[in-house]
């Protein structure tokens, strides 16, 4: 069972657009709610991250909103760029954060 | 800092072969996580400890064991390697505090192969 799930798998967005990339988690006790980002032979790189005691936070252009009851929260990249053209993860965590659960990640490519 | 490092960059090995992939970091975290990531899985957890002598099963644990006899240091071994082991690995530390508490630093991956 797919605790952490992830959508879309990939998204192509024309610069100075808006990417939106969602996650549904099963998990009630999950209380940490990380976004990474990720470039080609890289380790992945924490973006933002939030908890279940806020609905939204932002971070420059880049924004989580979190539904609790839903059990859901998106990644909002406004004004996207080429440098966003990354994979992104979603992830959640019920261990102080120490043992994430992943999303399968989603491929975002930015079209100049 | 160095921060997290991992040893080696890339391998090979041949089925039923065993191996130890390092993890330093000289940060100074309480936390310590190993995952595998495969194409299209995303990366999944394989084993975790909170600090020295303290370690957990993550999500695919079985045929990897690890060990946290100091701070600094938590290697993952593979007892017989088989072709389904066949990932790239990271490590990753983090720690409770900060201005971004939890956050996990990642090393820059082993790429293994198994034959």
């Amino acid at each position: 069972q797919q605790q952490v799930k992830q959508s879309p798998q990939s998204l192509i967005v024309q610069k100075g657009g808006i990417s939106i990339i969602n996650c549904a988690y099963e998990n009630t006790a999950f209380d940490y709610f990380p976004w990474y980002q990720q470039f080609p032979g890289k380790g992945p790189a924490l973006l933002i991250a939030i908890r279940p005691d806020v609905s939204e936070k932002k971070e420059g252009r880049f924004t989580i909103s979190f539904n609790k009851s839903a059990k859901q929260f998106s990644l909002h990249i406004m004004d996207s760029q080429p440098g966003d053209s990354a994979t992104y993860f979603c992830a959640a965590s019920n261990q102080a954060g120490t043992a994430l659960i992943f999303g399968k990640g989603t491929t975002l490519s930015v079209s100049s | 800092n160095a921060g997290v490092t991992q040893t080696p960059k890339f391998q090979v090995l041949k089925t039923g072969q065993s191996m130890t992939l390092q993890c330093a970091q000289d940060m100074n975290h309480e936390y310590m996580s190993w995952y595998r990531q495969d194409p299209g899985m995303g990366l999944r957890l394989i084993h975790y400890s909170v600090g020295a002598g303290i370690t957990d099963q993550g999500e695919v644990p079985n045929g990897y064991n690890v060990s946290r006899s100091t701070t600094e240091d938590f290697p993952l071994r593979l007892l017989s390697a088989a072709p389904s082991q066949t990932s790239v690995y990271f490590c990753a530390s983090s720690y409770s505090g900060g201005e971004t508490p939890y956050e996990q630093y990642f090393g820059p991956g082993t790429r293994l192969t198994v034959t």
